[in-house]
């Protein structure tokens, strides 16, 4: 595998349902990130995990659950959806430097369809 | 607060052409990072071109270009001789001078006809 990767590619669940979004960067990164498109609107960052430690959480609602067990890993958990939750939601990786003048791109994964019933 | 405009919701051009997509930007910050990337209709959103704010020349990536006026606070995006396959969704993305995230515009829909 190379890039960045996301499982599963498509998601259906129902409102009482609980699932978890996957990703996993083979690129030797060490900042990780999710966001939420949904149609019409522009990309939402919704967390950020440098070093594996979260660094931002985007006025994220509490049903999104994130987990980043190591650098390379990034979990979404999801619990109690609503339907306006049904998105597209990409997970992205970089790598970062204590030095924030130097800036690297953000490659990103295929992305999980998500349909909320 | 930061932010990206971009004013085209669609653009068509002629293949073999060249097309510009727009991107304004807001900021009080004097270092940051200017980014485009193409989204196509699978989903995936793929890094196109990079221009820091301090870069005195225009970033060029093969058929890509930045056209960067810092002034203006503008950073159009130029594709020359356009293909089939550049038909995607085009965003425009900021990142600040702290912290690693991005700020992305609402993008372009580009459409290249034959």
């Amino acid at each position: 595998e190379t890039g960045v990767t996301q499982t599963p590619r498509h998601l259906v669940m129902g409102m009482t349902n609980k699932k978890s979004l996957k990703c996993e960067q083979h690129l030797g990164h060490n900042a990780m990130y999710w966001y939420k498109q949904s149609a019409k609107k522009p990309l939402e960052l919704m967390f950020v995990y440098n070093f594996k430690e979260q660094t931002e959480n985007n006025s994220v609602p509490s049903r999104f659950s994130p987990e980043c067990p190591n650098s390379s890993h990034l979990f979404l958990h999801l619990h109690t959806l609503q339907p306006e939750d049904s998105a597209l939601y990409l997970c992205a990786s970089s790598q970062v430097f204590s030095n924030d003048a130097i800036s690297y791109e953000q490659y990103f994964g295929p992305g999980t369809r998500l349909t909320v019933t | 607060a930061q932010k990206i405009t971009q004013t085209q919701p669609g653009m068509f051009v002629q293949e073999k052409e060249a097309v510009t997509l727009d991107c304004t930007y807001d900021t009080s910050d004097q270092s940051y990072g200017l980014f485009w990337y193409k989204q196509p209709s699978s989903g995936e959103m793929i890094f196109l071109i990079y221009q820091g704010s301090y870069d005195e020349q225009n970033a060029t990536e093969g058929r890509y270009s930045l056209n960067f006026q810092k002034a203006r606070k503008s950073a159009n995006l130029v594709i020359s001789a356009s293909q089939l396959g550049d038909s995607a969704m085009y965003f425009c993305a900021m990142k600040m001078e702290y912290g690693n995230k991005l700020v992305f515009g609402a993008g372009t829909i580009l459409r290249v006809k034959s």
